[in-house]
């Protein structure tokens, strides 16, 4: 079945990178992502990464995917008290519906 | 465009009650989905639709009822309110193109007393 796990707290101080880690267990999956929650709100796409690569930057974030071990990280740099939020990550299989799983979702907090 | 639209943002209701949320989506999008969020969880999908008269189960559809008579609207239906469906309620919407960007609603939070 399809699993996505993630902890669930990482404090940084502001200027630091932030790393975030997420496991997988669908091995069919073709894009894997992440969502951004801020309090209140809904969930914003922050980036995606197809399944046959390894690595995508886009400004500040890094996305690390390594499928053998099915391990997903999410690196933010410079982290900024405005990246205090919930980052969960999801996959998408390969079923026809288009639905995601989600993580647990993991708290970010950057301290000044 | 408004993108993904969900009313109310909040609600409580007595048990045994019953209630209708819902979202709207003006991108001509054909995937919808309700999910739900307990607290320090992650969503769950409680249904979805492909398309307009075309929907399904998902993972916690117990206690819920969807239909899409249009491409725009995807209300979900709680017919006798429990306590356990005490939850933050998110629709998404997606084109399903190449790599399925989901759209989300503001969500609505909904207590049962």
């Amino acid at each position: 079945g399809e699993d996505v796990e993630q902890s669930l707290f990482l404090s940084v101080r502001e200027g630091d990178s932030s790393v975030i880690n997420c496991t997988y267990t669908d091995s069919s999956s073709t894009y894997l992502y992440w969502y951004k929650q801020e309090p209140g709100a809904g969930l914003q796409l922050l980036t995606y990464i197809f399944s046959n690569m390894d690595m995508k930057q886009d400004q500040r974030l890094t996305v690390l995917l390594n499928k053998k071990d099915k391990h997903l990280s999410l690196r933010i740099a410079d982290t900024q008290t405005g990246d205090s939020a919930i980052y969960f990550c999801a996959e998408s299989g390969r079923t026809g519906r288009r639905a995601l799983t989600f993580g647990s979702g993991t708290r970010l907090q950057v301290q000044p | 465009n408004a993108g993904v639209t969900q009313t109310p943002k909040f609600r409580i209701l007595k048990i045994g009650q019953s209630m209708t949320l819902q979202c709207t989506q003006d991108m001509n999008h054909n995937y919808m989905y309700w999910y739900r969020q307990d607290p320090g969880m992650g969503l769950k999908l409680i249904y979805y639709s492909v398309g307009a008269g075309i929907t399904d189960k998902g993972e916690v559809p117990n206690g819920y009822n969807v239909s899409r008579s249009t491409t725009e609207d995807f209300p979900l239906r709680l017919e006798l309110a429990a306590p356990s469906q005490t939850s933050v309620y998110f629709c998404a919407s997606t084109s399903g193109g190449v790599y399925n960007e989901q759209f989300f609603g503001p969500g609505t939070r909904l207590t049962v007393l």
